[in-house]
């Protein structure tokens, strides 16, 4: 069975650097698109960008730039680095896995962006 | 970008009842590559529908998908108390991807 674990601060202060990690357990790691996105408190879901395993990167305009993937497959890991924080960014994020849609999802893990 | 518009966004109904959830695409979804999930409080979405009308692994026959080009459709044909969740469509067929701002399907 697939599963995710995102890692990384809780809190980040405004205009600093986000960075988290996504650790994958189980399957193939260089067939599929890894995936991050993330989801404000009370709101919806919004698709960051994902990235595959020969490092080919699609990311969200919405991200104006800010945002970095980076992939290490000896580790079996992807990183979201978003740069110029904002409490706008405030969210939980999420890792995925994305093949026919998204179908396997880690649990997420809440940043705050907050002096 | 594809905006994908969601309908109603809260839908109230009780257990045994059919629900028809809607998402209204901006443009023409490319290649069926459309997809429904599920999401309680508290926890990741759940992957439902891929495919427009393919059900994930161990999603029950109550949940179908159907639609095509901008118009797309989640049915569960009884719901079980289990349902009552908020429902998110997302389209993965051209960049950037985008999911619609949910249905609420509540009690």
């Amino acid at each position: 069975q697939v599963q995710l674990q995102e890692s990384g601060p809780g809190l980040v202060k405004p205009s600093e650097t986000l960075s988290l990690t996504c650790t994958v357990s189980g399957g193939s790691f260089s067939v599929y698109y890894w995936t991050w996105i993330r989801q404000p408190p009370g709101q919806g879901l919004e698709w960051l960008g994902d990235i595959k395993s020969s490092g080919n990167t699609n990311y969200n305009p919405s991200l104006k730039s800010r945002g970095t993937f980076s992939i290490d497959t000896s580790r079996n890991q992807f990183s979201l680095s978003l740069r110029s924080v904002t409490a706008a960014d405030t969210a939980v994020y999420y890792c995925a896995r994305r093949w026919s849609g998204v179908d396997f999802w880690g649990r997420g893990t809440l940043v705050t962006v907050s002096s | 970008e594809i905006v994908l518009t969601q309908s109603p966004g809260t839908l109230s109904l009780s257990p045994g009842e059919r629900a028809t959830l809607s998402c209204r695409a901006s443009q023409s979804v490319y290649s069926n590559y459309f997809a429904w999930y599920q999401q309680k409080p508290g926890q990741a979405p759940r992957p439902l529908m891929y495919g427009i009308s393919n059900r994930a692994t161990g999603i029950p026959d109550r949940f179908s998908g159907s639609g095509s080009g901008t118009d797309f459709t989640l049915t569960i044909s009884r719901l079980e108390p289990e349902d009552f969740a908020v429902y998110y469509c997302q389209h993965y067929g051209s960049l950037p991807f985008t999911f619609g701002q949910g249905t609420r399907l509540e009690i």
